[in-house]
Order: structure tokens, then sequence, then C-alpha cells
């Protein structure tokens, strides 16, 4: 059975950075692209980036291009969110999935003075 | 980036059928959108129900299917569980571009 746990949420004030990271276990985790997807309190998901299985390939949303990086360390089988210059509307539960079709638990990232 | 739609909310009697609907705003959804659909219980990390289009996971419960619909990706619940109540997802795929979800449908069961 495959598992992802995320890690590296907080508080953060506006302007300032966060890494997020995804441990996979339980599955062949190279073999699938990733993503990171958000959910503010009381909203949808909202899709914010993926990856496909080497890291050659990376798409953002619109409102986080520039800003944020996505990547993935297949030999630890880790998958990262370099979150920079955060602003409020950043706040959400932060999930890390893929096309494996697990999800991990999410990371709460909170950005406010 | 494209806008996804989805219904906001369907009410289903326990053990009837319901067909929720997912458009996107470029035209017709098709294979090449690779249509995922989701389900999220409140205060619960979301689960993978069906991928590209109709494909089930081994967790997927055979009452769930996925399919493409008068232009749209479709997910029909044959059966309605109690335990079936829950937001729906889906996720659509634009090539070179990314992926959007739609704005979800609150399923009751009732």
């Amino acid at each position: 059975e495959g598992q992802l746990v995320e890690s590296g949420g907080g508080l953060v004030q506006p302007g300032g950075s966060l890494r997020l990271s995804c441990e996979a276990s339980g599955f062949t985790f190279s073999s699938y692209w990733m993503n990171w997807v958000r959910q503010a309190p009381g909203k949808g998901l909202e899709w914010v980036a993926n990856i496909n299985r080497d890291g050659s390939a990376k798409y953002y949303v619109d409102s986080v291009k520039g800003r944020f990086t996505i990547s993935r360390d297949n030999a630890k089988n880790s998958l990262y969110l370099q979150m920079n210059s955060l602003r409020a509307d950043d706040t959400a539960v932060y999930y890390c999935s893929g096309s494996s079709g697990y999800w991990g638990q999410g990371t709460l990232v909170t950005v406010s003075s | 980036q494209a806008v996804v739609t989805q219904e906001p909310s369907l009410t289903v009697s326990p053990g009837g059928t319901v067909t929720l609907t997912c458009g996107s705003s470029t035209g017709a959804v098709t294979s090449g959108h690779y249509p995922y659909w989701f389900q999220q219980k409140p205060g619960q990390a979301p689960r993978t129900l069906i991928y590209h289009t109709n494909n089930k996971y081994s967790w997927t419960p055979a009452r769930f299917s996925g399919s493409l619909l008068g232009g749209k990706a479709a997910l029909t619940l044959s059966g309605a569980q109690p335990e079936d109540e829950a937001d729906y997802y889906c996720l659509l795929s634009y090539s070179g571009v990314g992926e959007v979800f739609g704005g979800g449908t609150k399923l009751t069961v009732l």
C-alpha cells in the first residue's frame, strides 16, 4: 500500500519562504507524475504544480509562477515545493498526490503577520 | 487558464443512481484531458476514484464509474450508499499548460 507524507508547513510572514517535502513509500515513486494541490480553508481543491517522472517538465498555476518551484529526488523518493514571496492568499493545506492515486494527509501553510 | 465546471450540488436517494459532470470552458472534454475524479469527506484528504476517464484503482468501489457524456467527463454512482455523501472533484489536464480542478459537487444521499 502506497503512502505519501508531507512535512514543512507552518506559520510564515508575508514575503517569507517555506520548503515543503513529501516522502513516498510503498510504490515505485519514479514511475509517476507528481502534483502539489492546495485547499484554502472552506474552499475547493486547487492544482498548484506538477512534475514529470524524471523532473524534466514542470507546470504551474498562473498565481504561483515565478514564486514556487517544484522538484523531485527519485533516489530519495521525495517531492518538494519551494515557496518564496508568500502571500496571505497562499494560506492553505498543501497536499502531494500523483498519478499513482495516492494522497498525503496534507500540511498546513499559514501566511500571516 | 481554463475553467472547469461541475454541478454545485446534487441529491440522490439511497440505492439510487446519479451522474456528476465535468465541463471545460475550452470546449468538449475528451480522453486527451485525462479526466480524474476524487472524493473528499469532511476533515479528510481527497481520495482518487477514477483516472484517465474510466479507469479504477484497487480501492474504488464498483458502484462508481467514469465516462465521457455529451462533451463532458462524467462520474456515475449506481446504488448510492450513505457513506458516498461527500464532495466530488474532477481534474482535467491541458497539454503544455497544466491541470485544473472543477469547483466540486456536494453530493447528498437522502
